[in-house]
């Protein structure tokens, strides 16, 4: 099955400066990949995703590439602010077992006013 | 639509009591998830259903956890007899397709003294 790993676990930014989460993943059929974000005591929430056929895809500040040949994606934040504080999880397709979507362990962001 | 809604918010119970969680998915979504979040071990999915069909429960942990959908609007989850390792967040998930945006439920807060 489908094995999603992120890096790093904990980030610390200054306000304004760039934050950049990276994963991989380990089926190559895999196709989706969305990310989403948790505030503290909240929901998961789906703030972008991106679907094989393309290799990057913005959302005014928030922006994520993919590698298909590396089997690497990647969240960039730019211009982060205090609400951008959160936990990021990471996630792709499990094309080998009914296209679920699997989880990553997550990046804690904080960013410093 | 008020989104997917779960009950109770908080549960706390004494190892050994049944725990039954329910979850009322967004109207019209056909796949329901049930996932259970802690910090040791992030977001797993216990089960997926698909069209109120269990299709995939292979990361329920073990005999104890049992969950239902018994038509398009409800499920539950039931653990028989709880223990103090099935305290974490219990997320239900909907969604239109299997890969598509998954839309979370606030969550209910499980604690087995």
């Amino acid at each position: 099955g489908e094995n999603v790993e992120q890096h790093p676990s904990t980030l610390s930014v200054q306000e304004g400066d760039s934050a950049v989460i990276k994963c991989t993943y380990s089926d190559s059929a895999s196709n989706y990949f969305p990310w989403y974000k948790q505030e503290l005591g909240k929901r998961p929430q789906l703030i972008i995703d991106i679907r094989s056929n393309v290799g990057e895809k913005k959302d005014q500040r928030i922006a994520v590439t993919l590698n298909k040949t590396a089997k690497h994606f990647s969240l960039h934040i730019t211009e982060t602010q205090p609400e951008d504080s959160a936990v990021y999880f990471c996630a792709a397709n499990d094309k080998t077992s009914y296209d679920k979507v699997i989880f990553g362990p997550g990046t804690s962001l904080s960013v410093i006013p | 639509d008020a989104g997917v809604i779960q009950s109770p918010r908080h549960e706390v119970t004494e190892m050994g009591q049944e725990v039954t969680l329910r979850c009322k998915p967004i109207s019209g979504h056909n796949s329901l998830f049930w996932y259970r979040q802690t910090m040791m071990r992030g977001l797993e999915l216990l089960i997926y259903f698909n069209n109120n069909v269990p299709i995939d429960d292979s990361g329920m942990p073990e005999d104890r956890f049992s969950a239902k959908m018994p038509n398009a609007s409800f499920s539950t989850l039931k653990i028989q007899p709880s223990e103090p390792r099935d305290s974490a967040v219990y997320f239900c998930a909907s969604s239109f397709g299997v890969s598509g945006e998954l839309f979370f439920g606030e969550g209910s807060r499980l604690t087995v003294l």
